[in-house]
């Protein structure tokens, strides 16, 4: 059975770097056919695909454009982890964050998804 | 960028009456790839549908899922008291992976 087990911090202070770890059971970061990605959810912005990581002979990663400038994505295949940083948070970053896996056979869709860490940025 | 609208906002039924959910894209879905989740307070989203017709693992018959260039439909059978929740439709055709803003479906 896959899962997705979220970490990290709950509380941010404006200005600082949200990070956040996934670690996988059932499956693996360095798997060939799916990818590895964040998603946030609030209540102002809906639910919102922020990045993803990846491995196809080598790693890649993607970002979506609104957070391509704070974010990293970065896999740890010791831990079998991958983790999200978005730096120079601000009350806006506010939001439920979640890990999904993209699955193999099937096209960008999210089929495993982490339990979901609440993130507020506050001072 | 394609957009996604969903409609209604709320839907309030009855168990066992037939649900009907919309979602409209502002341009034409790549193959059709469209899905829809699930989600319930407190619970990520579920996958219930991809593609836009087949449903995925383990998902009941009762959900159903039609639709072809902008137009798309989740259809629910005959709702059960656990599928009380708010359903979105995502476009799964190109890696923007663009959700619309949800429908919630609540017992009237």
């Amino acid at each position: 059975q896959i899962q997705l087990q979220q970490s990290g911090p709950g509380l941010v202070k404006p200005s600082q770097t949200l990070s956040l770890t996934c670690t996988i059971s059932g499956d693996s970061v360095s798997s060939n056919t799916a990818t590895w990605n964040w998603i946030r959810q609030s209540p102002s912005r809906g639910l919102e695909w922020l990045g993803r990581t990846y491995y196809r002979s080598k790693w890649y990663t993607n970002y979506a454009v609104s957070v391509r400038s704070r974010i990293t994505v970065n896999p740890d295949t010791s831990k079998n982890q991958f983790s999200l940083h978005l730096n120079s948070v601000t009350p806006e970053d506010t939001a439920v964050y979640y890990c999904a896996r993209d699955p193999p056979q099937v096209h960008s869709v999210f089929d495993i998804w982490g339990q979901g860490t609440v993130v507020t940025v506050s001072s | 960028e394609i957009a996604l609208t969903q409609s209604p906002g709320t839907l309030s039924l009855s168990p066992g009456e037939r649900a009907t959910l919309s979602c409209r894209a502002s341009q034409t879905i790549n193959n059709n790839y469209l899905a829809w989740y699930q989600q319930k307070p407190g619970q990520a989203p579920r996958l219930l549908i991809y593609g836009p017709s087949t449903r995925a693992i383990g998902v009941p018959d009762r959900f159903s899922g039609s639709g072809s260039g902008t137009d798309f439909t989740l259809t629910i059978s005959r709702l059960e008291p656990e599928d009380f929740a708010v359903y979105y439709c995502q476009d799964h055709g190109d890696v923007l992976f663009t959700f619309g803003p949800g429908t919630k479906v609540e017992i009237k």
